[in-house]
């Protein structure tokens, strides 16, 4: 079954409103959690590392304004979309990594983001 | 920093037939993983073949097999007897040991029966 669920898996919402993702770990207590955003049909690109009780760390060019990430329990990662515009419309991916292999992460299932 | 790049951005192959996706990297460092991952119109990204870049045999799951050429940075899957569900968006990815990972553009593949 899963491990890494997202919530909603699909939300619309109008211009200039926030809009918050949850990502939970369901089997594992995760000190780190991803999130990745893909555009249609493109790649996915990471956005962030979400860090439990620290701050997130961003990648060069994601606004750490724009996309707030609260990492506040070990299963449970949140990005906050604020004051969305359409080109935020994409779908956001998260993942963490899997106990006891190097570097593989299980990726949750995505939430797809239109912004009117 | 690192990049990885499919160069075909399409490809299609007959059902039970064999197909190679092509992936190269870029990189400096000398410890690192790679991974394709397949991605099905669901969107749910699901692991299809890992390779560790210390070993030098090339990692095999059943119809899906590498061909890792480390000195020429390369990467390609191979996928053999092709069957409808392998239908897919397939990704390259390489990993650095700190779990940053990327991907390249994807590789649509279309299984025709």
């Amino acid at each position: 079954g899963a491990v890494v669920s997202q919530h909603p898996s699909w939300v619309i919402c109008k211009s200039g409103t926030s809009v918050k993702i949850e990502c939970r770990s369901l089997d594992f207590q995760a000190t780190t959690m991803f999130w990745y955003r893909q555009f249609p049909k493109q790649s996915l690109m990471l956005m962030a590392t979400s860090n439990e009780g620290s701050k997130a760390t961003y990648e060069q060019g994601v606004e750490k304004d724009k996309f707030l990430i609260n990492h506040a329990s070990l299963t449970l990662s949140t990005l906050t979309v604020t004051s969305a515009h359409p080109e935020d419309s994409s779908f956001y991916i998260c993942s963490r990594p899997i106990p006891g292999t190097y570097n593989e992460q299980f990726f949750g299932p995505g939430t797809r983001l239109t912004v009117l | 920093a690192q990049t990885v790049t499919q160069s075909q951005p399409e490809m299609s192959v007959q059902e039970a037939e064999t197909v190679t996706l092509s992936c190269t990297y870029d990189t400096s460092e000398s410890n690192y993983y790679l991974f394709w991952y397949k991605q099905p119109p669901s969107r749910q990204m699901i692991l299809v073949i890992r390779q560790e870049a210390y070993k030098q045999q090339n990692a095999t799951e059943n119809r899906f097999s590498v061909n890792f050429q480390k000195a020429a940075k390369s990467f390609s899957l191979k996928i053999s007897d092709s069957q409808l569900g392998d239908t897919a968006m397939y990704f390259c990815a390489f990993m650095k040991p700190n779990n940053d990972m990327r991907f390249g553009a994807g590789t649509r593949l279309t299984v025709k029966p």
